[in-house]
């Protein structure tokens, strides 16, 4: 069965640090990864998808890499600011196409100016 | 195009009822997945929905079902409410590039 590990539970910075949230995942059999983020009550937005043949996605200030063989991910934030604090959840597809994705628990972040 | 929607946003019930949340795709995704999130529990999945069929079920008793019209359209109904199925419930759509797309959620409170 498939776990998703996301650390830390929690992240509390400085506007302007450059952040490094980690996903890992225990079964690499996977067809890809998603990052999403989470505002309080909200539905999830969709921030990078990385399919199992790529190592890495990048978006604005957001970076994501994959490495499918230690079964980690990571989310890279540039220069944050108070309007990144959100919840951030991973989600992994298992290949094989059953569709059916599990997600971390998420790293809660606060930017405070 | 339009983004996932889903009806009502908000809905207050009593123990025993039962009550249907409706979720539109974005146009030309015909997967549509359900989901229900609580503090205790996290993400968890109910079921997927493609092409009027459920292809997919997660680990949850008969009480929650659902169904996909032709138009992609979804609605899942929880029957004879607990208080524990208080939650975020959450759908998403998707077509072939499998990113998932998220509804905003209805804030179901059981009282």
């Amino acid at each position: 069965k498939q776990e998703v590990t996301q650390i830390p539970a929690a992240l509390s910075v400085p506007e302007g640090e450059n952040l490094v949230l980690n996903c890992s995942f225990t079964d690499s059999a996977i067809y890809n990864l998603q990052w999403f983020r989470q505002d309080p009550g909200k539905g999830l937005t969709s921030l990078l998808l990385i399919q199992s043949s790529q190592r890495e996605q990048t978006s604005g200030r957001l970076n994501a890499s994959l490495d499918k063989s230690s079964g980690r991910s990571t989310l890279y934030i540039a220069a944050s600011q108070p309007g990144d604090s959100a919840t951030y959840l991973c989600a992994v597809d298992p290949s094989g196409g059953s569709y059916i994705p599990t997600f971390g628990r998420g790293t809660s972040l606060i930017v405070h100016p | 195009k339009a983004g996932v929607t889903q009806t009502p946003r908000y809905l207050i019930k009593t123990r025993g009822q039962q009550v249907t949340l409706s979720c539109s795709p974005i146009s030309g995704h015909r997967s549509v997945s359900w989901y229900q999130q609580t503090p205790g529990q996290g993400l968890q999945f109910l079921f997927e929905y493609f092409s009027e069929t459920q292809r997919n079920k997660g680990n949850f008793p008969g009480r929650f079902s659902g169904r996909q019209f032709s138009n992609s359209r979804s609605e899942m109904n929880v029957s004879t409410l607990e208080l524990g199925d208080s939650a975020l419930y959450l759908c998403a759509s998707r077509e072939v590039s499998n990113e998932q797309f998220f509804g905003p959620g209805t804030r179901l409170t059981v009282l």
